[in-house]
């Protein structure tokens, strides 16, 4: 089975500016999490997302969404980057009624 | 913030001895797992420890679970240079998949 896949890998981008990032979760797995990892604040949790859902929501303001498709891809959004939003995101599958997550390798964000 | 605290922060052995990690959480939980990272890459699921389990053995890998203490640790046993990495507890303390990660240990196996 192939992994969970991010796209894009690398981004450099503005402050003010939005970006999107992506998220294709192993084939059957249909909870899909997100994470911000900076080296101040470490591992945060942004939000979860099950059947096209969010379910549940971490402590983020409103500039952090993010959406599920039926096919239980999802993308997260930011927008009116800051400096402070340079991070690494992960995303993380979870086959349902399972704990255990699975990690892509994660879109490392530059804001300058 | 973070609910889990780890200890040490950072860690280095050399290669064939055994390391280990400790992690203490807040509130009560359903499970605690343990992930490992590479340099900045994604995380890998090591273990998960149930909250009415003491003990589990994965290969290399023991965990023990003190519920009455909030705490864990993770024994890695005959290290390896390949397990340089950081180390990070996270807990599930809403039944939910939302984990709380402590801050992890950097652990660096030296040849």
């Amino acid at each position: 089975k192939a992994g969970v896949t991010q796209t894009p890998r690398y981004l450099i981008k503005t402050r003010g500016q939005q970006v999107t990032l992506s998220c294709s979760p192993i084939s059957g797995h249909r909870s899909v999490s997100w994470y911000q990892q900076t080296p101040g604040q470490g591992l945060q949790f942004l939000f979860e997302y099950f059947s096209e859902t969010q379910r549940n929501k971490g402590n983020f303001p409103g500039r952090f969404s993010g959406r599920q498709f039926s096919n239980s891809r999802s993308e997260m959004n930011v927008s009116t980057l800051e400096l402070g939003d340079s991070a690494l995101y992960l995303c993380a599958s979870t086959r349902t009624g399972r704990n255990e997550q699975f990690f892509g390798p994660g879109t490392r964000l530059t804001v300058l | 913030s973070q609910q889990g605290e780890e200890d040490p922060q950072a860690l280095s052995i050399q290669e064939g001895e055994n390391a280990t990690m400790n992690c203490s959480y807040k509130t009560s939980i359903n499970n605690l797992q343990w992930y490992r990272q590479n340099s900045g890459r994604g995380l890998v699921h090591l273990i998960l420890i149930r909250s009415n389990e003491r003990e589990k053995h994965s290969g290399r890998l023991r965990v023990t679970l003190d519920t009455s203490k909030k705490s864990s640790s993770l024994l890695i046993t005959a290290s390896r240079a390949a397990d340089t990495a950081s180390y990070f507890c996270a807990t599930d303390f809403q039944g939910a998949q939302k984990l709380v990660f402590g801050q992890g240990t950097r652990l660096t196996i030296n040849p």
